[in-house]
């Protein structure tokens, strides 16, 4: 059974680089058909979509964070990773990974995409 | 870029009760949207996608609808463990986005 699990450090300073990584098991990361996610959630309020990679390293950001994010795979390690740069107290968060699923659908030009599975997530404070 | 709402915000209801969620899209989105449920301290789950396809595992009290800019989750019978937060998420287009999400709590 696929898993994923988030990791790195709980505490980040402000204005430098938070670093996560998210390790697959159970499972290729190379498998075709998924692209691999981070999204977050600060504390009491909603998730948002933070960006995605394929395994192939084509990758699609959030314009929002654009400037500050990269995602990066390590297929040989079967992870994937976020940096998020130059942070401040509102990037405070839980942060998930997770496995976006696509669904082709005959006659259909767009394939249906999902989250459908999720790391626990890992609570990013940023603070000095 | 799309957005998403939702309505209510958050509602109480009863064990039994059948319960209404409604999300909207700021364009059409055809038929791209998923459901999640959040309990608390816990990672969201898939319900719901492509509007209306219920995810292996989950209960068959839940159901979806809609397309274009309208949709909505159902649940038929209100059960205990039901008792979370609600997203939807469109997947017609990137930047994903989801809804700010309803909170179904206890009456």
């Amino acid at each position: 059974q696929l898993q994923l699990q988030e990791s790195g450090p709980g505490l980040v300073k402000p204005s430098e680089t938070l670093s996560l990584t998210c390790t697959v098991s159970g499972g290729s990361i190379s498998s075709s058909s998924y692209y691999w996610g981070w999204i977050r959630q600060p504390p009491g309020k909603g998730l948002e979509w933070i960006g995605s990679i394929y395994y192939s390293g084509s990758t699609y950001y959030n314009p929002s964070l654009k400037s500050r994010v990269t995602i990066s795979v390590d297929t040989s390690k079967n992870q994937f990773s976020l940096k998020l740069s130059s942070v401040t107290a509102a990037d405070t968060a839980v942060y998930y990974c997770a496995r976006e699923d696509e669904m082709a659908v005959a006659g259909k030009s767009m394939s249906y995409w999902y989250f459908d599975l999720w790391g626990r997530g890992t609570l990013v404070t940023v603070s000095s | 870029d799309i957005q998403m709402t939702q309505s209510p915000s958050s509602l109480s209801a009863s064990v039994g009760d059948r319960v209404t969620i409604t999300c909207r899209a700021s364009q059409s989105i055809s038929s791209y949207l998923n459901w999640y449920q959040q309990k608390p301290g816990k990672a969201p789950k898939l319900l719901i996608y492509a509007a209306s396809s219920l995810q292996s595992g989950v209960p068959s009290r839940f159901s979806g609808s809609g397309s274009g800019t309208d949709f909505t989750l159902t649940i038929s019978s209100l059960q205990p463990e039901d008792f979370a937060t609600y997203y939807c998420q469109q997947s017609y287009s990137t930047p994903r986005a989801f809804g700010p999400g309803t909170k179904v709590d206890i009456k």
